[in-house]
C-alpha cells in the first residue's frame, strides 16, 4: 500500500516562473491537505480539498496561489509568478475522512532563485 | 483562530533519561491531538495521537497526556535513545478539519 506521493521532490524556479506541485493521496483517501514549512519553522495549513471541491482555503494567499483536486489524477498546488519568499517545503497529507489521521507525503522543496 | 503553543523549542537529554514536551491550545472545540516526529529532510511521521475523550495514551516508550480543562497536552518519551533525536511537532484539530501545529521542539539525545 503506497503512501502519499509527491512530485517533484525538488523544484528550482526563477522569480516570475510558475511552480506546479503534485500530490497523490494514499489509496482510499479522498481528503487532501497542503501545508507549507519554512526553514526551521513549523507547518502552516494552506488548503483542504476533497475530490473536486475546495473545503477550506483559509491558509492560502489570495494572490498567485491556487489548488485543485480533480476527479481523476493528483491534487495540484500551483504558484504563479514565484518570488523568493515562496521558497519552502510544501507537504501534502491525506486522510480517508476529515476526522481521521492525516498521513504526510515526502514533500516538495521549492527553491526560487 | 486556533493557536497552538509548544515548549521548549530545544531540549537536550542524556540517553536513557526521559523527555517531556508540552503544548497548549486555544480552541476549546479541539478534539484531536497528534504528535509528529520529523527527521532532517524527511516527512513528518505520526508517532502517537489522542482524542478528547481520553486522558492518556501509551505506546511502548511514548505516552501522551491530555488535560481538556487546562487545554494542554504533553508528550513523554522514556528511556530515550539516540534515534529519538529529531524535531517533534504537536498539533490540534478544532472546528475546522485542518491541523494547527506548534512551533516544534528540537530534541537531542546525548550518548
Amino acid at each position: 500500500n503506497a503512501g502519499v506521493m509527491q512530485n517533484p521532490r525538488h523544484l528550482v524556479r526563477r522569480r516570475g516562473q510558475e511552480a506546479r506541485l503534485r500530490c497523490s493521496p494514499m489509496k482510499g483517501h479522498s481528503h487532501v491537505y497542503w501545508y507549507r514549512q519554512l526553514p526551521e519553522e513549523g507547518l502552516k495549513f494552506m488548503v483542504y480539498l476533497q475530490k473536486e471541491n475546495i473545503i477550506d482555503e483559509s491558509g492560502m494567499p489570495k494572490e498567485r496561489f491556487s489548488a485543485e483536486f480533480p476527479k481523476e489524477g493528483p491534487s495540484i498546488l500551483r504558484i504563479q509568478q514565484v518570488v523568493r519568499g515562496d521558497s519552502a517545503a510544501y507537504f501534502c497529507a491525506s486522510s480517508p475522512a476529515p476526522v481521521e489521521t492525516q498521513y504526510f507525503g515526502p514533500g516538495t522543496r521549492l527553491l526560487v532563485l | 483562530g486556533e493557536n497552538v503553543e509548544q515548549h521548549p523549542s530545544t531540549l537536550s537529554v542524556q540517553e536513557g533519561d526521559s523527555a517531556v514536551i508540552k503544548c497548549t491550545y486555544s480552541d476549546s472545540a479541539s478534539n484531536y491531538f497528534p504528535w509528529y516526529k520529523q527527521e532532517l529532510g524527511k516527512r513528518p511521521q505520526l508517532i502517537i495521537d489522542i482524542r478528547s475523550n481520553v486522558g492518556e495514551k501509551k505506546d511502548q516508550r511514548i505516552a501522551v497526556t491530555l488535560n481538556k480543562t487546562a487545554k494542554h497536552f504533553s508528550l513523554h518519551i522514556t528511556e530515550t535513545q539516540p534515534e529519538d533525536s529529531a524535531v517533534y511537532f504537536c498539533a490540534a484539530r478544532g472546528r475546522a478539519q485542518k491541523l494547527v501545529f506548534g512551533q516544534g521542539t528540537r530534541l537531542t539525545i546525548n550518548p
